[in-house]
């Protein structure tokens, strides 16, 4: 399967506790994206990476959230003393960016997060 | 700034009668516009977009959808629905007129019913 994979696929935590999520995305893609979406609403967006390069992260974003992306291939996103509010599903994208900004993002299933 | 507006939670239609999902959209320049479908348990799958050119664009599994500027709205169609259309529909905008690199914006999706 050379589509984008996000794992865990589920992962249900106390609150307080940190979290990581992988995206590996498909190969050759440039960009990442990392998504957060929660019943009832679309996905919104939290940051995105241009190979290695964090180049935008969005105010929903909170500073105990963090996305690496170390040699521009796949991604890590943590979350710091997870709070209630953070339960969500967290969706990875990536896409093929020549330049232009046009190109579709492809979507991996996502990693459900419960906080306890 | 950008937004999407989907204003309707559900849609319900008779399996072979044509189908409408609508979409609207704000942004300050012209629009690229996207529809992504999203089944239980998986990620979001592209439709189809619109960059520029024809104002009717045709997609994935039937789907077409008609940019109409005048009336700010991407609806989605299709001639004749299929009971394994039933799914959640989400709208998407970008800006690329906008300076920096924007992310997709998602409207709060539409959920299809067919009906056998």
């Amino acid at each position: 399967d050379t589509g984008v994979s996000q794992n865990p696929r589920h992962k249900i935590t106390k609150r307080g506790q940190n979290v990581t999520f992988r995206c590996d995305p498909i190969s050759e893609h440039n960009r990442l994206y990392w998504y957060r979406q929660t019943l009832g609403q679309g996905p919104e967006f939290l940051t995105y990476f241009q190979n290695e390069a964090q180049l935008e992260k969005s105010r929903l974003l909170s500073d105990r959230f963090s996305a690496e992306r170390p040699k521009g291939s796949f991604s890590t996103l943590e979350i710091q003393r997870t709070e209630q509010g953070d339960s969500a599903m967290y969706l990875c994208a990536s896409s093929l960016e020549p330049g232009s900004s046009y190109n579709e993002q492809f979507f991996g299933p996502g990693t459900r997060l419960t906080v306890l | 700034a950008q937004s999407v507006a989907q204003p309707e939670d559900q849609v319900n239609v008779a399996e072979g009668n044509p189908l409408t999902v609508k979409c609207t959209y704000s942004v300050s320049g012209n629009p690229y516009l996207f529809w992504y479908v999203q089944y239980p348990n998986r990620g979001l799958q592209f439709l189809l977009k619109y960059i520029t050119g024809d104002n009717l664009v045709k997609g994935s599994y039937g789907f077409e959808a008609e940019f109409n500027k005048s009336q700010t709205s991407f609806h989605l169609k299709k001639p004749s629905a299929l009971v394994s259309d039933s799914a959640l529909y989400f709208c998407a905008v970008r800006d690329p007129d906008f300076s920096g690199n924007t992310p997709l914006v998602f409207g709060k999706g539409t959920r299809l019913s067919v009906i056998a």
